[in-house]
């Protein structure tokens, strides 16, 4: 268990809401991952951060925006919402020095109707 | 061309079977390969990861081919609690810290 929580677990939402989700981690993880996983794509990042306010886009960043105002929380928020981004969410933290391994949050899954 | 490519399954084999599946990789320069196991609807969890010499844990045995740029999985007498999704996941590059996913295997243990 590498202590992270998302935040909500589920959600649905209306076409044109914004929307918020929360990833937090108590172990104090420097890097922190947004992905989203749709049948047959596996999973994609949306957004990483490499440390307090330090954020970079990932392959599917268009329609979200993050923030990283402290350690322990990396929020994602889609400005937006639309149909296409309804998918499972999770939220990702990578272990530095060893093997960097990522550890995952259990998932939000997003409905957007 | 997708970064990391599996072959999707699903895989059904009998319990007690032997499976293996690959995973292929675009960049030569790849540096951490791991394998995570996905059950539905849960998050992904690290099962093992890669290393240049080969490595097993228990019933899994993983292979690395840089030559050819392929990791392969290796589960031997199969159970059926090994039912799952199994996401390949290779680090492009050492100075990055973001890893590229595959769109996994599914295998299926029958009784």
């Amino acid at each position: 268990d590498a202590g992270i929580t998302q935040s909500p677990r589920h959600k649905v939402t209306e076409t044109g809401t914004p929307v918020t989700l929360r990833c937090h981690q108590t172990e104090n993880h420097r890097y922190m991952y947004w992905y989203r996983q749709d049948p047959g794509h596996g999973l994609r990042l949306i957004h990483y951060s490499y440390g307090v306010k330090d954020t970079d886009k990932g392959e599917v960043s268009d329609g979200y925006s993050v923030s990283r105002s402290k350690t322990e929380d990396f929020l994602l928020t889609l400005e937006s919402a639309t149909s296409s981004q309804t998918s499972v969410y999770f939220c990702a933290i990578r272990t530095t020095g060893g093997n960097t391994e990522a550890f995952f949050g259990q998932g939000t899954r997003l409905t957007v109707v | 061309r997708k970064e990391v490519e599996q072959d999707p399954g699903p895989f059904n084999v009998p319990e007690g079977a032997t499976v293996a599946f690959n995973c292929t990789y675009s960049n030569s320069a790849s540096q951490s390969f791991f394998w995570y196991r996905q059950d539905c609807r849960k998050e992904p969890k690290l099962l093992m990861s890669v290393y240049s010499s080969g490595n097993e844990d228990g019933r899994f045995t993983a292979q690395l081919n840089r030559a050819s740029q392929y990791i392969s999985l290796l589960i031997r007498d199969s159970k059926l609690s090994d039912s799952a999704t199994y996401l390949c996941v290779v680090n492009m590059d050492s100075n990055d810290y973001k890893l590229s996913f595959g769109a996994g295997t599914t295998v299926t243990v029958r009784a």
